[in-house]
């Protein structure tokens, strides 16, 4: 069965530079979700798209970016990078109906150097 | 803000012991509770989502209960293997589409 897919899996940059990730959801899963996980901490929600459209926001910072196309797959672009941006940045999609169970990504490792 | 807990954070247990952990999470908008095991270097594998108080889940030697009304879901895994090694996070959902409130994580290791 297909899965979400990320891209680059790793990223290195260096410190106020931009980068772009990547996520292409399930087919037929119209939300998309991103994470934000720093080393040895829990996933931070980021935020979220629903046909498109903003649906959540949780702490992304301002220098950072989204927006889900029409093919529903979203790009999470960051800019002025520091170095406490780096970490393991997952991507979920799921569908509205159901139980809302998000299917996740194999994440992208962005290191700022 | 949510505050989603859980106990506890490492454990270490033998091959064919049997073990389980906790989450606990505010029982006010409940929508929906979901575990997951994570592996290092591979995505989340989404392993139950609970909805209804007294749900009861089970996957094999996995299994999960919940309790909305005093906020606890409970995970229990039978006779552990080796390959159950992982962090197991659970994830609270307060409505449809809604973003995911993680757990801090149970990491599990299994030893022979």
């Amino acid at each position: 069965a297909a899965g979400v897919i990320q891209s680059p899996r790793h990223l290195i940059k260096e410190k106020r530079e931009t980068a772009t990730l990547k996520c292409y959801p399930i087919p037929r899963h119209d939300t998309v979700y991103w994470y934000q996980q720093g080393p040895g901490q829990d996933p931070q929600f980021l935020i979220s798209f629903y046909e498109k459209m903003q649906s959540d926001k949780g702490s992304i910072p301002d220098r950072f970016s989204a927006q889900q196309f029409s093919d529903y797959h979203s790009e999470l672009n960051m800019s002025s990078l520091e170095l406490g941006d780096s970490a393991l940045y997952f991507c979920a999609s799921s569908t509205r109906t159901g139980r809302n169970e998000q299917f996740f990504g194999p994440g992208t490792r962005l290191t700022v150097l | 803000i949510l505050n989603v807990e859980q106990s506890p954070q490492s454990l270490h247990v033998q091959e064919g012991d049997s073990t389980n952990f906790t989450c606990s999470f505010p029982s006010s908008n409940f929508y929906a509770l979901h575990w997951y095991r994570w592996e290092t270097a591979k995505s989340p594998e989404a392993l139950f989502v609970m909805t209804l108080n007294g749900d009861e889940k089970k996957k094999g030697r996995i299994s999960a209960t919940l309790n909305t009304k005093e906020g606890y879901s409970y995970l229990y895994i039978k006779g552990s293997q080796p390959e159950d090694s992982a962090t197991y996070l659970c994830a609270l959902n307060t409505g449809t589409a809604s973003k995911l409130t993680f757990g801090t994580g149970t990491r599990l290791q299994v030893t022979l």
